[in-house]
């Protein structure tokens, strides 16, 4: 079936470092998944980070990036420079298209910043 | 402001009693869904509305059912609680391009 595997966590990383998130997608029955990150920030319910919907293509917002690597059916997120307030849980996420009711979501990868 | 709303945010139950989570959004989405999110497993989907009275099970439905009278209102019914209910529960609304919308979670503690 179809899923999404993303770093395990918790990750931490020391504020201005560099952050890599891994995420890797499996869409045997999907053509061309439209693909999403989510976070989490303490108490509050998720919300969208960025989303790709064509392959190839980069989306960014906040200083996170990630790119949809059709090749290697991987979405990873990346931020040059974390902040503490970038502590929270990540989810990397995949639809069959952009009408698809029905998400799927990767575990979470629970971030701390160190300040 | 777009938002979803869950009530309460926190409830402790025993086991066996009844227990009524509650979803409100303000956006006039047609779809919502409830998940339950547990350590290590990330989000599983409970059940599916595409609008009023018409609900689909998701992944995980046993022991759970859902009520959704009008647009702006999903509730989610554990009849009889069980212990390996304790979770976390999230609300969502799905806009357009399948951009979700979701609620600040609803922590259940089921003993």
């Amino acid at each position: 079936g179809d899923s999404v595997t993303q770093t395990e966590g918790p990750v931490t990383v020391s504020e201005s470092e560099s952050l890599i998130i891994n995420c890797t997608y499996s869409a045997t029955s999907i053509a061309y998944p439209n693909l999403f990150w989510y976070v989490r920030y303490p108490g509050e319910g998720l919300q969208l980070l960025l989303k790709v919907i064509t392959a190839g293509q980069k989306g960014s917002s906040r200083g996170f990036e990630a790119t949809y690597n059709k090749e290697t059916t991987s979405f990873h997120l990346q931020k040059a420079s974390v902040q503490e307030s970038d502590s929270a849980v990540y989810y990397c996420a995949l639809a069959p298209d952009t009408n698809a009711y029905k998400v799927i979501f990767g575990k979470g990868t629970h971030l701390h910043v160190l300040p | 402001d777009m938002k979803v709303t869950q009530m309460p945010r926190y409830l402790i139950k025993r086991m066996g009693e009844n227990v009524l989570l509650e979803c409100g959004q303000d956006m006039s989405h047609e779809t919502m869904y409830w998940y339950r999110q547990d350590p290590g497993l990330g989000l599983q989907l409970i059940y599916i509305s595409y609008d009023v009275d018409s609900n689909s099970e998701g992944d995980i439905p046993k022991g759970y059912r859902v009520s959704r009278k009008k647009r702006e209102h999903f509730s989610l019914i554990l009849d009889s609680a069980k212990t390996n209910q304790t979770s976390v529960y999230f609300c969502a609304s799905r806009g357009f391009n399948s951009d979700y919308t979701f609620g600040s979670g609803t922590r259940l503690l089921v003993i």
